[in-house]
């Protein structure tokens, strides 16, 4: 099975840095990828699809690039209210699994 | 609004069963995928299992490959997941999820339910 590997596991960044969250998987996935947003308590929240695309709603400071094995997830100016967990998931075939997530919070 | 209900969570001895259902409205349920995804205390997503929008196609992880099924109602809007031979490490927060059917990302997702499974 494809492994789906995050980095890195935390982070700790000040408002206004811009924010980058790599998602490797372990075969070619073409861009079959999707970001999750998990705040503390809360459900999970789809962030972006096809690896690129903003789910409708998302602030424009979210962006997501890559294809292939190699993704990333950008905040380009971290605020206050992004502070949570992020999980990569391939949808290419299944199984369907989530990276192991990365912890995002305010220093 | 758009919107998923969990039920059927509680506590289970292991190597009980449990059923998990999930009620869909607000949408045509009968268009897209829904998921099975689970969260045990502290940890992360673990995606348990898929179904197609018609039933006809079906997805597990490994782990529950054999013991668990699931299943759908499109005329009750309604999506199963039986657990059986429950084991204290599935102890976890269960999500059912929508998505589009066969790019199966999660657009929407339920609230939860609480799975416990202890002696």
């Amino acid at each position: 099975d494809i492994q789906m590997t995050q980095s890195p596991s935390s982070l700790s960044a000040s408002v206004g840095d811009r924010v980058t969250i790599t998602c490797r998987s372990s075969q070619a996935i073409s861009n079959y990828l999707a970001w999750y947003q998990q705040k503390p308590g809360k459900v999970p929240y789809l962030l972006i699809y096809s690896a690129s695309t903003l789910q409708s709603g998302v602030p424009s400071r979210f962006s997501g690039s890559g294809s292939g094995t190699d993704f990333t997830l950008t905040i380009s100016s971290l605020q206050p209210e992004d502070v949570a967990t992020y999980y990569c998931q391939k949808y290419d075939s299944g199984p369907f699994s989530f990276g192991g997530g990365t912890k995002v919070d305010i220093k | 609004q758009e919107q998923l209900v969990e039920s059927g969570g509680g506590v289970v001895q292991p190597g009980k069963s449990l059923r998990l259902s999930c009620v869909g409205s607000g949408f045509t349920f009968r268009s897209y995928g829904l998921h099975w995804v689970r969260q045990a205390p502290g940890k992360g997503l673990e995606w348990v299992a898929t179904i197609s929008y018609d039933g006809s196609n079906k997805f597990y992880a490994d782990s529950v490959k054999g013991r668990f099924t699931i299943s759908r109602d499109n005329s009750k809007n309604t999506v199963s997941l039986r657990m059986n031979s429950l084991r204290a490490e599935e102890t976890a927060v269960y999500y059912c999820a929508r998505g589009p059917d066969y790019y199966y990302y999660m657009d929407l997702w339920g609230k939860g339910t609480a799975v416990t499974v202890s002696s």
